[in-house]
């Protein structure tokens, strides 16, 4: 089934531990992002890549980095995570950057 | 930073119309989505203006005014499984997206 997949779905995480969250689609979309979603604040940019190769900072970059190594993948890694990262991760994708976004599944993340 | 408002909730009755606002400011503008997020799920795309007017699809439609800075979302015939979150969205003049805080509409029978 086309679509995003991202994982894992829930994770619990020490504050201090570097964890690294999975998205992959498989429509050979050239656009990603990562999103956080917190309660009344809504969805947040944090990273961004418009094409294999290239990426770019969102709104919200501190303390996150990502990768683009091939099409399909698009990691995002936090270094030393903090509670303030606890939230919801969702990963979009889109054919182009004008386009409508799909996201995937999101991730629950809870850092201690 | 971008800003954009829309109602934290509204309450509707099945069958009923409901109009969700949304006014923002960014830099520049290239385009704004409307998102319907169901609790727990990811949002997923109902509609996109970028010129002034009205795009209707289905029970569902979208206005644009680019200058007034605004924004409604129209459900009609309002079904319960209509209860989510409805999220504005604005490109702006990077092409990235800038979300609104959402709304929450209830339909009750």
């Amino acid at each position: 089934i086309a679509g995003i997949t991202q994982a894992p779905t829930s994770q619990i995480l020490a504050a201090g531990r570097r964890m690294t969250l999975r998205c992959t689609q498989d429509m050979r979309h050239n656009a990603m992002y990562w999103y956080r979603q917190d309660l009344g604040l809504g969805l947040r940019l944090i990273h961004y890549s418009n094409t294999a190769g290239t990426t770019g900072k969102g709104e919200v970059p501190d303390g996150y980095s990502v990768s683009r190594a091939n099409t399909d993948d698009f990691p995002l890694t936090l270094a030393s995570a903090v509670p303030s990262q606890t939230s919801v991760y969702f990963c979009a994708s889109s054919d182009s950057n004008t386009d409508e976004q799909f996201f995937g599944p999101g991730t629950r993340l809870t850092v201690l | 930073g971008q800003n954009i408002d829309q109602p934290t909730e509204m309450t509707a009755t099945e069958g009923a119309i409901v109009q969700i606002n949304c006014t923002y400011q960014t830099s520049g503008f290239n385009g704004l989505f409307w998102y319907q997020q169901h609790a727990g799920e990811a949002p997923t795309f109902l509609s996109y203006n970028v010129l002034d007017g009205l795009e209707e699809k289905g029970r569902f439609s979208s206005f644009l005014s680019r200058s007034k800075g605004y924004s409604y979302l129209l459900l009609k015939e309002l079904q319960m499984k209509d209860s989510a979150s409805y999220l504005c969205a604005v490109r702006d003049g990077d092409y990235k997206l800038s979300f609104g805080a959402g709304t929450t509409v209830t339909v009750r029978a």
